[in-house]
């Protein structure tokens, strides 16, 4: 079975801090695919990366950055000096297939202050 | 790029009366669509997943006949909830997947918010 744990439940930064969001995920495929989505206050769900189990390279886009690692099944996102309109939920997810279901994590609050 | 589009954002009913949701595709066709539910600060939760052409098929603890949904074409599905009553008040968010496509990214609707009162 999948499971994703946010052990993070809520986390609040002042700006221009940077903040990690922790990913654990457990799975017994070979193959799977793991996810970051942001979910603002209107609730819509925003793709942020993917990455294959086999890529495990990280990957900086901007101020966001992904620190992938199998050894310790973890996928890890830090926002560096973070903003205002940052403040979100944060769901990590896995998927043992494209465009397969998702097996999200509880979601991590990001909240923001000036 | 792809959209996926939920309707209606925000629904509000009295209870007993049943409610549809839509989900399109708007520039891709979806052999496949999901559809997930989420509580209050609480995760997203997949209910089924809906095949167009075939029947749903439904997550344990899943309602079929409480949660009807149908995938007639390629670019719409829809949930209906049927005699809602309040506990059924959630968010529900659809997903659609590209066919045929690479992108490994699974689009995901606005968002429907459904309060029962």
């Amino acid at each position: 079975a999948q499971k994703v744990t946010q052990a993070q439940t809520e986390i609040s930064v002042v700006e221009k801090e940077d903040v990690t969001l922790d990913c654990v995920y457990e799975t017994r495929d070979t193959t799977y695919y793991l996810f970051w989505y942001k979910q603002p206050p209107s609730g819509e769900l925003v793709f942020l990366i993917r990455r294959n189990s086999f890529d495990e390279q990280n990957e900086i886009s901007g101020r966001y950055s992904w620190n992938f690692q199998k050894s310790t099944s973890s996928f890890n996102f830090t926002i560096t000096a973070s903003q205002v309109v940052d403040s979100a939920v944060y769901f990590c997810a896995l998927s043992e297939r494209l465009y397969s279901t998702l097996t999200f994590g509880k979601g991590t609050m990001l909240l923001v202050s000036p | 790029g792809a959209v996926v589009s939920q309707h209606p954002s925000r629904v509000i009913c009295k209870s007993g009366t049943s409610v549809k949701i839509e989900c399109r595709s708007l520039d891709f066709q979806a052999t496949t669509m999901f559809w997930y539910r989420q509580f209050p600060k609480k995760s997203l939760m997949l209910m089924a997943t809906s095949n167009e052409g075939s029947k749903a098929t439904y997550e344990q603890g899943v309602e079929k006949d409480k949660f009807l949904i149908n995938h007639a074409s390629l670019t719409l599905s829809t949930l209906t909830v049927t005699s809602a009553h309040p506990e059924d008040s959630s968010f529900y968010i659809c997903s659609a997947s590209r066919v045929p496509g690479n992108t490994g990214e699974l689009f995901f609707g606005e968002g429907s918010r459904l309060t029962v009162l």
